[in-house]
């Protein structure tokens, strides 16, 4: 039960500069609650891309970057590269729920 | 390094319960953190099921919490997920990870599919 709305595919070619839009409400993102943001590569395990809004875990290159605003937060994509093909989920915290909850999913293709 | 993995039955009957450990290594769970149990049905989305504190506290998804327990033992470095009354819909990848203040995920299993069918 997906509360945080995510586009269900966004593309690019090479080089170019792509992103995600992931849309909550005022228990979750708009309630202050961080935004996270996970890559999951076919038939593999999520892996935590973004933290805390904007933060990136060690090892993960600066072409990706987060931002939140009100309700709303973005994961971009700079400098797209093939590798790059996978589906991203976004994450945060839902007071009415009282735990976790993700994105709806977005997959990325590299045209 | 932490290396979290799922182990489990494969295949589970309707009306059973589906129950998973997630072995912890490279990190003491007694040490602290929240220990999650996420799942992802065949072609879609993540979803969060439950989570524990190091001390017990536990923290459900309120459309699974009458059905779902999740435990943990420190001695074994472990913790464990049980899902009962099962049906189709259960079918999914289960994920264990560890969570941070019950927010995001940094550490992930690799997941086990676990499929509800007689």
């Amino acid at each position: 039960q997906s509360v945080l709305t995510q586009p269900p595919s966004v593309s690019g070619a090479p080089g170019q500069r792509v992103t995600i839009s992931c849309t909550g409400s005022s228990s979750n993102i708009g309630a202050g609650y961080d935004v996270h943001w996970y890559q999951q590569l076919p038939g593999t395990a999520p892996k935590l891309l973004i933290y805390g809004n904007s933060n990136r875990p060690s090892g993960v290159p600066d072409r990706f970057s987060g931002s939140k605003s009100g309700t709303s937060a973005s994961l971009a994509i700079t400098g797209l590269q093939a590798e790059d093909e996978a589906d991203y989920y976004c994450q945060s915290y839902d007071s009415s729920l009282s735990g976790g909850v993700f994105g709806t999913g977005t997959k990325v293709t590299v045209l | 390094q932490v290396q979290l993995q799922e182990s489990g039955p494969g295949l589970v009957k309707p009306s059973e319960t589906l129950s998973l450990t997630c072995a912890v290594s490279g990190y003491s769970i007694s040490s602290g953190y929240y220990w999650g149990w996420i799942r992802q049905p065949p072609g879609k989305g993540l979803e969060w099921i439950g989570s524990i504190y190091h001390s017990g506290s536990t923290y459900y998804n309120p459309s699974l919490k009458s059905r779902v327990t999740i435990s943990v033992d420190t001695s074994k470095n472990q913790f464990s997920l049980k899902l009962s009354s099962v049906t189709a819909a259960d079918t999914a990848v289960y994920y264990c990870a560890r969570q941070i203040q019950l927010d995001h995920f940094d550490y992930w299993g690799q997941g086990t599919l676990v499929t509800v069918s007689s």
